[in-house]
């Protein structure tokens, strides 16, 4: 199976500062079909996860565009362009590119 | 609007069987996957499987082969998991999730999640 690791696993931060997460693939995730199926998600104390960012980049409906997706092969980054209160819980990388689908161990975003 | 509504949570003996459901609304069921996560409380999400109700095809994770299985009731929009011979380490919360249609494949719209205990 694919091994996605999350650095860092605890991130620190003041409100409207900028951070950013590394999801690093154990395999490249790049599709034959020239897809590289490699989504974020986050999920909030208590709350189920909700969908970010999709195919590496691209901002879902919805989300704050301070929110941005980057990367490729088997390097990948989440960056958030000032963080705000709701911004904080954990944030998981996931892959769908080769089978089973497989998660990074997850960031926790907390206030410093 | 699109919602993924589970059941509620259960509470089971080791050995037994749980049976969670999902019921969709807002979209057209058989166009979109369901997939199935396990998360045990405090720790990571796993990725037990997914089942395609437009055509009953189902892919499971080769930890959860033999654990999970899935169906999907189209005419009550519904998908389901049964869990079988559980043990403590099936103790999680569980969520149904969708598969968008835009080719990315990725979990747009999440169920509430599903508490289950293992107990005796």
């Amino acid at each position: 199976d694919v091994v996605l690791t999350q650095t860092p696993p605890t991130l620190s931060a003041t409100i409207g500062q900028s951070v950013s997460i590394s999801c690093r693939s154990s395999q490249s995730l790049l599709h034959s079909n020239g897809n590289t199926y490699l989504h974020w998600l986050l999920q909030r104390p208590g709350q189920s996860p909700q969908l970010l960012i999709y195919l590496v980049s691209r901002l879902e409906s919805g989300v704050p565009n301070r929110f941005s997706g980057s990367g490729s092969g088997t390097d990948f980054t989440l960056k958030i362009s000032g963080v705000e209160a709701e911004d904080l819980g954990v944030y998981y990388c996931v892959q769908g590119t080769h089978a089973p689908w497989t998660f990074g161990g997850g960031t926790k975003l907390e206030l410093k | 609007q699109v919602q993924l509504q589970q059941s509620g949570a259960e509470l089971a003996k080791p050995g037994t069987s749980v049976k969670l459901s999902c019921k969709a609304s807002g979209y057209t069921f058989t166009s979109y996957y369901i997939y199935w996560v396990k998360q045990r409380p405090g720790q990571g999400l796993e990725w037990i499987g997914y089942i395609y109700p437009g055509n009953g095809g189902t892919y499971y994770s080769e930890k959860f082969k033999g654990k999970a299985t899935f169906t999907a009731d189209t005419s009550s929009s519904t998908a389901y998991m049964l869990l079988g011979s559980l043990t403590p380490e099936d103790s999680a919360y569980y969520f149904c999730a969708r598969g968008a249609l835009d080719g990315s494949y990725a979990p747009d719209y999440w169920g509430q999640g599903v508490m289950v205990t293992v107990s005796s």
